[in-house]
């Protein structure tokens, strides 16, 4: 089945350092979606993508969808403390329906 | 505000027990759905509802059961028979269309006394 890799699995940085990490894919997705889970909360949806090459920005995250259609990239700019958290991408299994395949997450860890 | 309402947020069962998680949702979607994270793991999906009186097993069902009498509710039961139900449980919603996002709850954590 589908299978979404995400890397790093996980990241120390230091405060107003950017951040890149991605989500591949053995097969091609026509919508990527990236969530961002504070501990002990729900994933919140940060940015949705759904056209290959389509780049997008929300504040200081900017996300793209990867020419390919088998990846998206996540970049946060000046990162804050705040940023902490899990950040994972998703994308419709089998291309269709409503039904999501997330990645395994990459935490990030900020250093104030 | 509209939402996903979970409760309660933390949970203990004792051996044996059977306990239900509630899931509300006022955004008028027609789907619904429960998934389980496990510390540092990702997001495994248990049952899916794609609209009322009808739900569907995703990948990890046993030891589960669900019900979607209404639009906006969708409580999972975690039976006797789950026998290692400590985990993050999170519901989700969406249009029921497809290549729409989901919309989350904000878990609820089960604990076995």
């Amino acid at each position: 089945g589908q299978q979404l890799n995400q890397s790093p699995q996980s990241m120390f940085i230091q405060e107003g350092e950017d951040v890149s990490m991605n989500c591949t894919s053995s097969s091609i997705f026509n919508t990527w979606l990236w969530y961002k889970q504070d501990p002990g909360e729900g994933p919140v949806l940060l940015i949705a993508l759904y056209k290959a090459g389509e780049l997008t920005s929300n504040g200081r995250l900017t996300a793209q969808f990867g020419i390919t259609r088998k990846d998206s990239f996540l970049n946060i700019s000046a990162s804050i403390p705040s940023d902490v958290g899990i950040y994972f991408c998703a994308g419709p299994r089998n291309n269709a329906g409503n039904m999501l395949t997330f990645g395994g997450g990459t935490r990030l860890m900020v250093k104030p | 505000d509209g939402g996903i309402t979970q409760s309660p947020k933390y949970l203990f069962r004792k051996e044996g027990q059977n306990v239900t998680l509630s899931c509300e949702q006022n955004l008028n979607h027609d789907a619904m759905y429960w998934y389980r994270q496990d510390p540092g793991q990702g997001l495994r999906l248990i049952y899916y509802s794609q609209i009322v009186n009808d739900f569907q097993k995703g990948d990890i069902a046993e030891g589960y059961s669900v019900s979607r009498e209404k639009k906006e509710s969708f409580p999972l039961t975690v039976t006797s028979a789950q026998k290692n139900p400590t985990a993050f449980y999170l519901c989700a919603s969406s249009i029921g269309q497809s290549n729409q996002p989901q919309h989350f709850g904000d878990g609820t954590r089960l604990s076995i006394l």
